[in-house]
């Protein structure tokens, strides 16, 4: 499978504890990009990486989230003392880089990791 | 906070019926894109339209877009159960590289 892969694709974890999810994007695409979504709505999105250099932070990635991306291939993503409001699902994205042709501009997901937190 | 939002919430239509979906957004864009999320799952990308493009078409599905409105449509044509999914509209910023997605349209295709 040559798709983005994430892992887990369920965590449950208690109040307190750190999770950290992992995120293995198409091997050619060097854009990466992590979304929250929680039920019904949109994923919003937290960070993006263009090879190993984090570009841009939502301000919904407080500093108990912290992603990286040390080689420029797979991502890590990290929240910190989880509380009940971290409980969503957390969607990683990749995509080629501009100027490769039409199929530059579209984000390929993975099927993302639920997390629970009690 | 999302740019997007889609119109309606949830439809619910026959099988062999069109669906349609609209999207607002605020800001200038660079193109408008859709996604579409079976339960559970990551999105898959289903059409772009450029911010100098007026319609698109791509099998069953039919893509406009009025930048002056800021609005985009997305029609599929002669619906079947298994369209049955949630519809984001993501828009990609003239400047910036951050794709934003609306809150989404949950269709329902019944049999």
């Amino acid at each position: 499978d040559t798709g983005v892969s994430q892992d887990p694709r369920h965590k449950i974890t208690k109040r307190g504890q750190n999770v950290t999810f992992r995120c293995d994007p198409i091997s050619e695409h060097n854009r990466l990009y992590w979304y929250r979504q929680t039920l019904g709505q949109g994923p919003e999105f937290l960070t993006y990486f263009q090879n190993e250099a984090q570009l841009e932070k939502s301000r919904l990635l407080s500093d108990r989230f912290s992603a990286e991306r040390p080689k420029g291939s797979f991502s890590t993503l990290e929240i910190q003392r989880t509380e009940q409001g971290d409980s969503a699902m957390y969607l990683c994205a990749s995509s080629l880089p501009p100027g490769t042709g039409g199929e530059n501009e579209k984000l390929f997901f993975g099927s993302g990791t639920q997390l629970s937190v009690l | 906070s999302q740019q997007g939002e889609e119109d309606p919430q949830a439809l619910s239509i026959q099988e062999g019926e069109n669906a349609t979906m609209n999207c607002s957004y605020k800001t200038s864009i660079n193109n408008l894109q859709w996604y579409r999320q079976n339960s559970g799952r990551g999105l898959v990308h289903l059409i772009l339209i450029r911010s100098n493009e007026r319609e698109k078409h791509s099998g069953r599905l039919r893509v406009t877009l009025d930048t002056s409105k800021k609005s985009s449509s997305l029609l599929i044509t002669a619906s079947r159960a298994a369209d049955t999914a949630s519809y984001f509209c993501a828009t990609v910023p003239l400047y910036g590289q951050n794709f934003v997605f609306g809150p989404g349209t949950r269709l329902s295709v019944l049999p």
